[in-house]
């Protein structure tokens, strides 16, 4: 079945510093691909998403780009702020769901 | 535009009881969905409804059922209470009409504690 896999957390980082947070997904066939952010206590909110291969997903500063070759949709950030701090999911879009993994926790200090 | 919404934020029940849980979806969107939030998981995906019914359902067991209503609003009810029911239930809406592989948005979601 499908699934999604993220590195684990937390990853710890200075303020300025680069962010990758790895997803790979197994899906059949080309399905939709989000990146969600959550805020302690909070929901989840849509950070970025791409629909088909080779499309790049971007917002507030975070990129990610769907590698239907190595089935990947990595999340990156030039630098990183105190205020990105939360936890990330990664999902992909199966039939009439999402899946998820199991998020990576950011932790940015000053 | 008015975003997804849930109630309570916060319940507390005991093993065996019920509960409803309630969703309003964004303005404009015609189906839901919900998923649990184990703490330190990702959600898994419960059930969606789409024009009142049920559309699709994950690994969960009966007691754990739903309802949609004409404004596309939904509760979530569950049945006799277990304590690995402990968890963050989360709302997303979407509208079918768009796109079938439609984006979901997501309300701030329901805490869960059963004692």
């Amino acid at each position: 079945g499908d699934s999604v896999t993220q590195m684990e957390g937390p990853v710890t980082l200075s303020e300025e510093a680069f962010l990758t947070i790895n997803c790979t997904y197994t899906a059949t066939g080309y399905p939709s691909l989000f990146w969600y952010v959550q805020y302690p206590g909070e929901g989840l909110q849509l950070l970025l998403k791409a629909t088909k291969a080779d499309d790049k997903g971007s917002n507030k500063g975070f990129e990610a780009t769907y590698r239907k070759e190595t089935t990947s949709f990595h999340l990156e950030k030039g630098s990183v702020q105190v205020s990105d701090s939360a936890v990330y999911f990664c999902a992909l879009r199966g039939f009439q769901k999402l899946v998820f993994g199991t998020g990576t926790r950011l932790l940015v200090s000053p | 535009e008015t975003g997804v919404t849930q109630s309570p934020t916060h319940l507390i029940k005991t093993r065996g009881q019920q509960v409803t849980l309630r969703c309003s979806s964004q303005s404009g969107h015609n189906t839901v969905s919900w998923y649990q939030q184990a703490l330190g998981q990702g959600p898994q995906f419960i059930f969606q409804y789409y024009r009142e019914e049920e559309n699709g359902r994950g690994n969960f067991p009966p007691r754990f059922s739903g309802l949609q209503f004409p404004n596309y609003s939904s509760e979530l009810n569950v049945n006799a209470l277990e304590l690995d029911d402990s968890a963050l239930y989360l709302c997303a809406s979407s509208s079918k009409r768009e796109n079938p592989q439609e984006t979901q948005y997501f309300g701030p979601g329901t805490r869960l504690l059963v004692l």
